[in-house]
């Protein structure tokens, strides 16, 4: 258990709608990223946050929003959602605000858009 | 562009060999250079981790070897095993910023008795 946790675990929605995705990191870690897995793609990097400000941002669409709150708990927001964002969605957490450093991730959200 | 490439992309291994995955970056900014191990309905975990000072390390049966000259790296598993079948990632890391993982796309691992 890597002591990230990430609720639902599974996910169907169907397309246009809006879905929050929710993520815990581990304690004491200030940092949460978000990547999406996809067969195709591999593991993409979409936003990171650290302490309770956005970061950096990858390839994330402008459908996607997301947002640390001042617990530090992050939720991913994806809207108007189309078929090709059926993927594994996970969260990650370190304690420093960059990468280089170990990261741990949760078990994912898998997200079936139909 | 894809900057950390990754072969090859599935690889099968008699119980007792040894797994070797190979890794080329471009960034030559990269200075964190991590392998992480993904089970089926699990989230990827960090395996053995290397920076560019040191050109190998060892933690029990894993292994990285690095080449800086060459921007490569590289992860071998020795006397593989079954609980090994797993996907491999490698990624990297650094640069201005260093916020983020930047993957290969994945090595399905699989060890046969």
């Amino acid at each position: 258990d890597s002591g990230v946790t990430q609720t639902p675990k599974h996910l169907i929605t169907a397309t246009g709608q809006r879905v929050t995705l929710r993520c815990s990191p581990r304690s004491g870690d200030l940092s949460v990223y978000w990547y999406q897995q996809s067969l195709d793609q591999g593991l993409q990097f979409l936003i990171q946050y650290y302490n309770g400000e956005e970061r950096a941002k990858g390839n994330i669409l402008e459908r996607f929003s997301a947002q640390q709150f001042p617990d530090l708990h992050s939720e991913l927001n994806l809207s108007s959602l189309e078929l090709g964002d059926s993927a594994l969605y996970f969260c990650a957490s370190s304690v420093q605000g960059q990468m280089n450093t170990e990261a741990f991730f949760g078990q994912g959200t898998r997200l079936t858009v139909v | 562009q894809q900057q950390v490439k990754q072969s090859p992309q599935s690889l099968i291994v008699q119980k007792g060999g040894i797994s070797i995955i190979n890794c080329a970056y471009e960034n030559t900014a990269f200075d964190y250079f991590p392998w992480y191990q993904q089970f089926p309905g699990k989230g990827p975990a960090l395996l053995i981790a290397i920076r560019p000072d040191v050109s190998e390390k060892k933690e029990g049966r894993f292994t990285i070897s690095f080449n800086k000259s060459a921007k490569q790296f590289s992860l071998h598993i020795m006397d593989s095993q079954p609980g090994d079948s797993a996907t491999y990632f490698c990624a990297a890391s650094g640069g201005a910023g260093s916020y983020q993982l930047t993957f290969g796309k994945g090595t399905k691992l699989s060890v046969i008795p």
